[in-house]
């Protein structure tokens, strides 16, 4: 049972426009989401976070947004650049613990001149 | 300064070899992963670390051994591996509840 879900595969944005990249997750004891981006045989890098306890987190161009209730986050990229192009993974977590991330599968974000 | 190293960047390794990955991190946290991620597929969990203390094994064949010699350093032994087990290995480590990953070595067996 996939826990984690990223249904769009990918995602084709036009540079200077607004990326809107979604995520819902079905296990309600996550309480902490991260969104990694990362570059084919790369490791995946950190870009923002947010726990259950906000709706909303902001860092330069990235924002995530929670909805608890209906268990579903999104990350916003404003204005887009060439750069953004790249696999972006939603991750979530129960906080407190060691425990891994359960990450979506990703969705492939393409950013056209 | 979030680095985690990982080396070697790359491995080919036949069935019958014994090699060993390696990850190290100077940030203090004290929680360190082994993830394994095939291509276009998202990483999974293999093996979880904290205050070197190995917490989570997520049922991963014997052939794969960590090794968590101090707060800093991780190793994964690899031993009589399969083709299946070629992929990237990613290494992790966790500051409160945010993890951090290396750049990978990207595994082929032959």
């Amino acid at each position: 049972d996939q826990q984690v879900k990223q249904n769009s595969p990918s995602l084709s944005v036009q540079e200077g426009r607004i990326s809107i990249l979604n995520c819902d997750y079905t296990n309600s004891m996550f309480d902490y989401f991260l969104w990694y981006k990362k570059y084919p045989a790369e490791g995946p890098t950190f870009l923002i976070s947010i726990s259950s306890i906000k709706d909303k987190n902001e860092d330069g161009r990235f924002t995530v947004f929670l909805n608890k209730s209906a268990k579903h986050l999104s990350l916003h990229i404003v204005p887009s650049q060439p750069g953004d192009s790249a696999v972006y993974f939603c991750a979530a977590q129960i906080r407190g613990g060691a425990d891994g991330l359960t990450f979506g599968k990703g969705t492939h974000l393409i950013i056209q001149p | 300064d979030t680095e985690v190293t990982q080396t070697p960047k790359h491995l080919v390794m036949g069935m019958t070899n014994k090699k060993s990955l390696k990850c190290e991190q100077h940030m203090g946290h004290r929680a360190m992963y082994w993830y394994k991620q095939k291509a276009k597929k998202p990483p999974e969990l293999m093996f979880v670390y904290s205050y070197e203390k190995l917490s989570i094994n997520e049922s991963v064949p014997s052939r794969f051994s960590p090794e968590c010699p101090n707060s800093s350093l991780l190793n994964l032994h690899l031993h009589a591996l399969q083709p299946e087990d070629s992929a990237l290995y990613l290494c992790a480590s966790s500051h409160i509840d945010t993890q951090y990953f290396g750049p990978g070595t990207r595994l082929t067996v032959l």
